[in-house]
């Protein structure tokens, strides 16, 4: 079991640059999250899903894409990264019929947007 | 809304000091609370939980009660090791869509 997976692990854009940060879990997990983790702050939640070809907006979706074509992948994407948007990502999985902390996440992204 | 605030970082202590870490939250209800820690290089892993007041969660010799008259769930550690090193998040679970509500987390750095 290879868990929750992130790639890349570092990325660097332009202002205006578009990217997809990829999550691939192989847990059979229904519900995906993407958060981001800015200093000082908590994790936010940016889009989810509760299964293939379900998603939802989280508490800072503004500038970013989701979509769920497969249990495995939720990949997500920057359409014109903004400086804002400088982060670290995490992606997470968990089984549906599972507590809300038993969250599994992958290693993270860390984006710059120059 | 639903809240968690932690005490700032980092926090530097020898090994083998005693350790905690404040956490308290605002939340309507009676939401479960959670620590997480998350090691350099890698993604969070929960740590200890507690599903109702008076439960104290534990894990790895760290320990944490949910005080529902002081909205408190500090995480306390006897003895710290170079290893225990890492940042640890305090989170709650909103029970209005069951996601996590996470503090800002609080770097901890454990000199040998």
């Amino acid at each position: 079991n290879a868990g929750v997976t992130q790639t890349p692990k570092f990325q660097v854009l332009k202002t205006g640059q578009s990217m997809t940060l990829q999550c691939a879990q192989d847990m059979n997990h229904e519900y995906m999250s993407w958060y981001r983790q800015d200093p000082g702050m908590g994790l936010r939640l940016i889009h989810y899903s509760v299964g293939a070809g379900i998603t939802d907006q989280g508490e800072v979706p503004n500038g970013y894409n989701v979509s769920r074509s497969t249990t495995e992948d939720f990949p997500l994407r920057l359409l014109s990264a903004a400086p804002s948007q400088t982060s670290v990502y995490f992606c997470a999985s968990r089984a549906a019929g599972g507590e809300v902390n038993e969250q599994f996440f992958g290693p993270g992204t860390r984006l710059t947007v120059l | 809304g639903d809240s968690v605030t932690q005490m700032e970082g980092p926090v530097t202590l020898s090994e083998e000091a005693f350790l905690t870490i404040n956490c308290t939250y605002t939340a309507t209800g009676y939401p479960s609370l959670f620590w997480y820690v998350q090691y350099p290089g890698e993604g969070l892993q929960l740590l200890l939980k507690a599903t109702k007041a008076d439960d104290k969660g534990s894990n790895k010799g760290f320990e944490a009660t949910y005080r529902k008259e002081t909205t408190s769930f500090h995480l306390e550690k006897g003895s710290v090791q170079v290893s225990d090193s890492a940042v640890y998040f305090c989170a709650l679970s909103d029970l209005s869509n069951y996601q996590l509500i996470w503090g800002a987390g609080t770097k901890l750095i454990i000199k040998p």
